[in-house]
């Protein structure tokens, strides 16, 4: 079966560093997405993995260890805008379709 | 255009009315996913096309779902005799490359939102 897990919501404050967790196990493995979703609007590609370690891209970091079917989006220097759903999507193989988690959902309070 | 475009993107029916949902991916993509989202929860697969081939259609609930892409570039999702639990959003999303990508982003339009009374 896909399983895939993240916490249901977090809150954190402006300017701090935030860290959402997904842990996932799926009938094969080709890679790793973050999207973000603000409320009423479409998903958004945050990051991808396909290797272990660490990606980085400006204040938004990516981590994946594939052996412990792991990974978290780091957020830096905490925004108001970043108040979204992050959702943990995996992608198995084949042709691209995604398996998703159900988000979490981020509150970045002043 | 410039991204995926659905429409209508708010829809009431009343319960037992047949509902279509069209989706304009961007242009030249191949494939193309429709997807369901409950509120609170993560897209769900619905279906999939490499051009005008429904490649998979496991996700649809049931055989009131029922999807087409007959010229490989538009899609209808069409929801027969509506029921209360298919209030959701639709999501649709398109690609550039089809099977045995390298990476499986998908690009997403802003969703069509059913709410069935």
């Amino acid at each position: 079966g896909q399983n895939i897990d993240q916490p249901t919501e977090m809150t954190a404050t402006e300017g701090a560093i935030v860290q959402i967790n997904c842990t996932y196990q799926t009938s094969g493995f080709n890679g790793l997405f973050w999207y973000q979703q603000h409320a009423g609007e479409a998903p958004t590609f945050l990051s991808y993995n396909v290797l272990d370690g660490l990606e980085e891209k400006g204040r938004f970091s990516s981590f994946l260890s594939r052996s412990k079917g792991y990974s978290y989006l780091l957020l830096k220097e905490l925004q108001m805008k970043d108040s979204a759903s992050y959702l943990c999507a995996v992608y198995p193989g084949g042709y691209n379709k995604l398996i998703f988690g159900a988000g979490t959902r981020l509150a970045v309070h002043p | 255009g410039a991204g995926v475009s659905q429409s209508p993107r708010y829809k009431v029916a009343k319960r037992g009315q047949d509902v279509a949902l069209r989706c304009d991916p961007i242009s030249g993509h191949v494939s193309l996913f429709w997807y369901q989202q409950a509120l609170g929860q993560g897209p769900e697969f619905l279906t999939y096309f490499q051009n005008e081939a429904q490649l998979d259609k496991s996700g649809l609930p049931s055989d009131r779902f029922f999807a087409e892409r007959p010229e490989g570039s538009v899609s209808t999702l069409k929801i027969q005799r509506t029921q209360q639990e298919d209030s959701a959003v639709y999501l649709c999303a398109s690609s550039p490359r089809g099977y045995r990508r390298d990476t499986g982003e998908l690009f997403f339009g802003e969703g069509s939102r059913l709410t069935v009374l």
